[in-house]
């Protein structure tokens, strides 16, 4: 069955450390989505790409970059965690821009 | 309803009663909603979906009800059932194609 898988699913870290959170999903779809969520905030967009090569900066960007260098993968990377940046982190996909995203199991990350 | 704060809407309910969850939605141009259900430590799970030329939308044991006219949006599910227990968001679809998600609300089934 297709799926979209994330990993580490849990990740504790310093301050200043460069972290990277995988993505990867498996039904083929175009558009790719991270998010995080916080207690009390709904889901709060990253960073997204609508195809390979392609990534635009979402509502939170600032601190986070991504790479599009296949259909499957949507890596995502903390240059310098930084403690504000302790959440759960959330991949989604889709198939078209006006259809449903749907979401991986998340990474909770710590930055200590 | 949903709101944005540190303490989420909750909502309880007995086992075999029907749950109603409400959502204000912000942009009156949005033509696409989702109510998503996110169980404890999991990803959020498609429910059901509504397109703005819809004000209603059935689907098992579900049903999404959409009012333009004061932006609302609301779940209900029939028969709760303490696996139904969990946090539900609605989602809608900006006219840039923007996804905007709620805070949520948790529902809680007491058997």
């Amino acid at each position: 069955d297709a799926e979209i898988t994330q990993s580490p699913r849990h990740k504790i870290t310093e301050t200043g450390r460069q972290v990277t959170l995988a993505c990867h999903q498996t039904w083929n779809h175009n558009n790719m989505f991270w998010y995080r969520q916080d207690l009390g905030h709904g889901l709060r967009l990253i960073h997204y790409s609508y195809g390979v090569h392609d990534t635009n900066k979402g509502e939170v960007s600032d601190g986070y970059s991504v790479s599009r260098s296949n259909t499957e993968d949507l890596p995502l990377t903390l240059e310098s965690a930084a403690s504000s940046q302790t959440s759960v982190y959330f991949c989604a996909s889709s198939e078209s821009l006006r259809n449903t995203q749907y979401f991986g199991p998340g990474t909770r990350l710590t930055v200590l | 309803g949903e709101s944005v704060g540190l303490h989420l809407p909750t909502l309880s309910v007995q086992e075999g009663d029907n749950s109603i969850i409400n959502c204000a939605y912000s942009n009156s141009a949005s033509d696409y909603f989702i109510w998503y259900k996110q169980e404890s430590g999991k990803g959020p799970q498609f429910i059901i979906d509504i397109r703005s030329n819809m004000d209603k939308r059935q689907g098992q044991r579900v049903t999404v009800l959409l009012n333009k006219t004061v932006k609302h949006l609301s779940l209900q599910i029939a028969a709760t059932q303490p696996g139904d227990s969990a946090v539900y968001f609605c989602a809608e679809n900006m006219l840039n194609n923007d996804m905007r998600f709620g805070a949520g609300t948790r529902l809680t089934v007491k058997p």
